[in-house]
């Protein structure tokens, strides 16, 4: 079975650009949620989807934002960039949602995003 | 509220020495309790987890994890390390809601093995 996938890896933007990362979850699975990651704050959660609905929220600025489609893969979207966005963004699928059950939750590769 | 501390951000070893990475808890909750692994420039990878039941909990790789409610820990250990086991590894409790998460995460600890 096909792990969690992230596009792209890779990603350079200049300040007040905007983004979109990718995230494909396990076959079967609903939930996808995402993280930052970075060397001064390490992991910190962004935010939750499940069945199309944004379930959980970290505390980010609205600058960031996310969807997830029918098929159960989720982008999220980052506007107006700042050079603190710079950063591994993880994105981790599980079956159920996260914050209601104890499924494993499995990460992708991550998007590595610098911004100039 | 829950929280993890890992004592120690840079661990060393020599090859073939044993491993142990500390992971402490705070729960007010019965925890459930993980340890990922994150090779360079990768996402992390689960190596165990703990939710109920058996206290020892044995992982991939031949590593195994310890819970010890009475001392509030999950430590990670390996008996014999290799060279393949160098990365950086992550402790991290399982929340239940609110803006942090559904995984609280601890800072980390880089393992660095020496031939």
């Amino acid at each position: 079975k096909a792990g969690v996938t992230q596009t792209p890896r890779y990603l350079i933007k200049t300040r007040g650009q905007q983004v979109t990362l990718s995230c494909s979850p396990i076959s079967g699975h609903r939930s996808v949620s995402w993280y930052q990651q970075t060397p001064g704050q390490g992991l910190q959660f962004l935010f939750e989807y499940f069945s199309e609905t944004q379930r959980n929220k970290g505390n980010f600025p609205g600058r960031f934002s996310g969807r997830q489609f029918s098929n159960s893969r989720s982008e999220m979207n980052v506007s107006t960039l700042e050079l603190g966005d710079s950063a591994l963004y993880l994105c981790a699928s599980s079956i159920g949602q996260a914050t209601l059950n104890t499924d494993t939750q499995y990460f992708g590769p991550g998007t590595r995003l610098t911004v100039l | 509220a829950q929280s993890v501390t890992q004592l120690g951000s840079h661990v060393s070893v020599s090859e073939g020495a044993l491993v142990l990475l500390r992971c402490n808890y705070s729960s007010s909750v019965p925890p459930y309790l993980f340890w990922y692994v994150q090779y360079p420039n990768q996402g992390l990878q689960l190596l165990l987890k703990y939710t109920t039941g058996a206290t020892l909990v044995k992982g991939i790789n031949g590593f195994e994890a310890e819970f010890k409610k009475s001392e509030t820990s999950f430590h990670l250990t390996k008996p014999s390390a290799h060279m393949s086991d160098a990365a950086e590894y992550f402790c991290a409790v399982r929340n239940y809601g609110g803006s942090q998460g559904n995984l609280i995460f601890g800072k980390g600890t880089k393992l660095s093995v020496k031939p």
